[in-house]
């Protein structure tokens, strides 16, 4: 079964610390990882989007890396602002689907002052 | 504002009663897509088009629920007969087909439906 779980589910540092998010996926076959931040009430917005050749990618404070060996990704944030205060999501997409992407249930991240 | 706008933000009403959603996509989008979204969840996915055909619906998607895409420009959500357990938030994202494998989905707000 077509799977992705991310860990923590939740997760509160000080403004200014770096943290790590975690995705574990079963997916096959595997097309793209994706990872979007979803602010309260709102869409989600693409952060990062990594193919299988791809290990990491990087979108201003936030860095991406995949291996697609152990089929783990994760989510790096350095020097948090409190603006980075969002649901975090991973998403797997699957290979010759024109729509299915499997989606993680988030992390929770909350930037305290 | 060229992203995906949702109408209307949020929508209250009584169980039995029928609703509808509207999207209008981005321009140049050929797909559009509908998610629903519950609370602490990743978003479900509903069904999608591409241009005017309807391409996909998950089971998720019950008799009650209908969407259009009439001239491949905006697209409608419908429920019919609403009960307690429609209420979620519902997305609706859009996508142009030939960017490659990638195909990135843009989110609009989204339309947070409560049923009573």
């Amino acid at each position: 079964k077509n799977q992705v779980e991310q860990s923590p589910q939740s997760l509160i540092i000080l403004e200014g610390k770096n943290c790590t998010l975690q995705c574990n996926y079963t997916v096959s076959p595997f097309s793209n990882l994706r990872w979007y931040k979803q602010d309260t009430g709102r869409g989600p917005v693409s952060l990062t989007i990594m193919t299988f050749s791809e290990n990491t990618k990087s979108n201003g404070r936030y860095t991406a890396t995949l291996d697609a060996d152990t089929k783990q990704s994760s989510l790096h944030i350095t020097a948090s602002q409190l603006s980075d205060s969002a649901s975090y999501i991973c998403v797997v997409s699957v290979m010759d689907s024109n729509y299915q992407l499997i989606w993680g249930a988030g992390t929770k991240l909350i930037i305290k002052p | 504002d060229t992203g995906v706008s949702q109408d209307p933000r949020h929508k209250i009403t009584k169980r039995g009663q029928n609703v509808t959603f509207r999207c209008d996509p981005i321009s140049e989008h050929n797909r559009l897509y509908w998610y629903r979204q519950t609370l602490g969840q990743g978003p479900e996915f509903l069904t999608y088009f591409q241009n005017e055909a309807q391409l996909e619906k998950s089971r998720l998607l019950s008799d009650r629920f209908s969407a259009e895409r009439p001239k491949g420009s905006f697209s409608t959500l419908e429920i019919q007969r609403t009960e307690q357990g429609d209420s979620a938030m519902y997305l609706c994202a859009s996508s142009l087909l030939g960017q490659g494998a990638k195909n990135i989905q843009y989110f609009g707000a989204g339309t947070r439906l409560s049923v009573l």
